[in-house]
């Protein structure tokens, strides 16, 4: 699976955009970029995933730019609870023949300030 | 739903004693993950089981650590014997399309 890169932290004021960037310049053309966060004390939890077109769900929209070496997630109104950590992982689909993992980078930490 | 279920959610357990960990994935999943977390090594995968057969235990650190999934409804994590650097958070997922992850198991070993 290929290798991200963000940012350690970020601050953003509560009811204001996060947007969270995730450098995937490695990516392959069949790999999909996949978002989880962690609040403190609590498992992962899945937010987004796409392979080349933006997305959106409940939770928050993902820009993937055209050449897919770089997406950002974005959390539209901030607010304290979104506080944790952020990562972003780039994986290959389930292929139906197995399992499939996701490999945990250190990721970034989003801190909503009042 | 209740989610992925584990338990204990808390473990204090000393040097040499075998832990035993539980999950309960959740219905109609077939995939169940057990991952590792501390501070130093962050969030660490270390067996996954397909329709209740382990699959990859390329992650699990030692022959101290064993898993088993019985049945479609029910796994364990097992540490024997135990040891301080085993103290971490373990936890478990379930994949139905996307993964979900239980609250975790922090385990102390004295």
């Amino acid at each position: 699976d290929a290798k991200t890169t963000q940012p350690p932290s970020m601050d953003c004021a509560e009811g204001r955009a996060a947007n969270l960037p995730c450098n995937h310049s490695t990516i392959s053309g069949n790999e999909y970029v996949y978002w989880y966060r962690q609040i403190h004390s609590q498992g992962p939890q899945y937010i987004i995933h796409g392979l080349k077109n933006n997305e959106t769900n409940e939770m928050a929209s993902l820009i993937i730019t055209e050449d897919r070496k770089s997406s950002t997630l974005i959390l539209p109104h901030a607010t304290l609870r979104d506080t944790a950590v952020y990562y972003c992982i780039v994986r290959v689909p389930y292929s139906g023949a197995g399992s499939y993992q996701l490999t945990f980078g250190k990721g970034t930490k989003l801190s909503v300030i009042p | 739903d209740a989610g992925v279920i584990q338990s204990p959610r808390h473990e204090v357990t000393e040097m040499g004693q075998e832990v035993t960990l539980r999950c309960k994935p959740i219905s109609g999943h077939n995939s169940l993950f057990w991952y590792r977390q501390t501070m130093m090594r962050g969030l660490e995968l270390l067996i996954y089981f397909n329709n209740n057969v382990p699959i990859d235990d390329s992650g699990m650190p030692e022959d101290r650590f064993s898993a088993k999934m019985p049945n479609a409804s029910f796994s364990t994590l097992k540490i024997q014997p135990s040891e301080p650097r085993d103290s971490a958070v373990y936890f478990c997922a379930s994949k139905g399309n996307e993964q979900f992850f239980g609250p975790g198991t922090r385990l102390t070993v004295l």
